[in-house]
């Protein structure tokens, strides 16, 4: 499989459950970034990783929580979320942290109930 | 402070007629810019992207981009849109490591 993949492609929580994204890519990055995207607002960047360290974190609530493991790995703990934490989730990747093409995957649709 | 913007929400045009996207940004120095596509269900596809040089860029599936300095702009553009067009578009701008997204111009094609 070549790419960027995401799973699951939808979830659906309640305001107490755990539940983890997986973003995993194909590609040979060393960079990989967690986006949020709500309606009619542009693309939050939440976390970036380079090279398995945590290399940025845009005030994102602590309820939301990034593991790497490996380059090709990357995941979003999720615990005690909002209502308006509902978005679709994108993880992204690129060669490295300074490489501005960066590579999509189609996203997990997270809805918060 | 860094941004981007693009003024039209929704955008509906007729199958075969043309199109202009428009993509403002407002940095201190001239960033890097791209212009990426979403189709629903699915993460985002970069069109084109404009580094430096020849200010209008080609991109994949027949569209192109003009870089204004003078008006800070980055307009997409295709001659004659296909129904397959029908997505959401985003402009982005890098500088510095910092990549920004604008708030996104949705296509709808009549046929």
């Amino acid at each position: 499989e070549t790419g960027v993949t995401q799973t699951p492609r939808h979830l659906v929580m309640g305001m107490t459950n755990k539940k983890s994204l997986k973003c995993e890519q194909h590609l040979g990055h060393n960079a990989m970034y967690w986006y949020k995207q709500s309606a009619k607002k542009p693309l939050e960047l939440m976390f970036v990783y380079s090279l398995e360290e945590r290399v940025e974190n845009n005030s994102v609530p602590s309820r939301f929580s990034p593991e790497c493991p490996n380059s090709s790995h990357l995941f979003l703990h999720l615990h005690t979320l909002q209502p308006e934490d509902s978005a679709l989730y994108l993880c992204a990747s690129s060669q490295d942290r300074g490489s501005y093409e960066q590579y999509f995957g189609p996203g997990t649709r997270l809805t918060v109930t | 402070a860094q941004s981007v913007t693009q003024p039209d929400i929704h955008i509906t045009v007729s199958e075969g007629a043309s199109l202009e996207l428009r993509c403002n940004y407002s940095y201190g120095a001239t960033p890097y810019l791209f212009w990426y596509v979403q189709s629903p269900g699915q993460g985002l596809q970069l069109l084109l992207k404009y580094f430096s040089g020849d200010t209008l860029v080609q991109g994949i599936k027949g569209f192109e981009a003009e870089f204004k300095r003078s008006q800070s702009s980055f307009n997409l553009r295709k001659p004659s849109v296909h129904w397959s067009d029908a997505a959401e578009y985003f402009c982005a701008a890098y500088n510095n490591n910092d990549m920004r997204f604008g708030a996104g111009t949705r296509l709808t094609v009549k046929p």
